[in-house]
């Protein structure tokens, strides 16, 4: 079974829905990660959260936010869906630091109309 | 400002021919150094992480080479297969108490028989 699942995997919205994307992990690991990820382009961090009461945002946090609800649980919602948020979405968690290799889910991608 | 830059942003090349891919950075405090793989419309798999005091580190055909002190990193693939067809990733971690990683944008490496 994978360590870190995303659900949907597909999502097709149009414009101002509310979408939730959920992320579950099986691994233990206190650190968990959303990322977007468009054509052509590297990650960008969208929130992070390093265990259940701490949550951060990341470079690209406007337009969505996040629920740790447990440790393995970890949503990101689109408030209200704009088209350029269509994108790839990830979520990943991490070993505690020195190593903080991350370990990815399959990905959700996201249409918005 | 923490950057990481990759070249080349894509690169073909014919099976069974060896390869080798660049990573530049400016992060700093260094942590470690991580490559990963990132096939078409699935997450990142991790492939090596280095710290500082590591300078070369192999996983099967993969090879990453660290330099600290000019902030450069390459990755090596021996003998390539179709299924090295993929996204290569540099990832460069601070130690800077905040756990985030900078991703670079990748490269497009591309197998043909």
């Amino acid at each position: 079974d994978a360590d870190v699942t995303q659900t949907p995997r597909n999502r097709i919205t149009k414009t101002g829905k509310r979408i939730m994307l959920e992320c579950s992990q099986t691994k233990g690991h206190d650190r968990m990660y959303w990322y977007r990820q468009d054509p052509g382009l590297g990650l960008q961090l969208i929130y992070y959260s390093f265990d259940v009461k701490d949550i951060n945002k990341g470079e690209i946090s406007d337009g969505y936010s996040v629920s740790r609800q447990a440790q393995a649980k970890f949503s990101l919602s689109l408030e209200s869906a704009i088209p350029n948020q269509t994108a790839l979405y990830f979520c990943a968690t991490s070993d505690p630091p020195p190593t903080d290799t991350q370990y990815f889910g399959p990905g959700t991608r996201l249409t918005v109309l | 400002k923490n950057q990481v830059e990759q070249s080349p942003q894509s690169l073909i090349i014919l099976e069974g021919k060896n390869c080798t891919l660049q990573c530049n950075y400016t992060v700093s405090p260094f942590s470690n150094l991580r490559w990963y793989k990132q096939d078409t419309g699935r997450g990142p798999v991790s492939l090596t992480i280095m710290t500082f005091s590591e300078n070369t580190k192999s996983n099967g055909r993969y090879t990453a080479t660290l330099d600290a002190d000019t902030k450069q990193s390459s990755l090596h693939i021996t003998a390539s297969q179709l299924s090295d067809s993929a996204s290569y990733i540099c990832v460069v971690s601070a130690t800077n108490g905040a756990g985030k990683s900078t991703f670079g944008d990748g490269t497009t490496l591309t197998v043909k028989p």
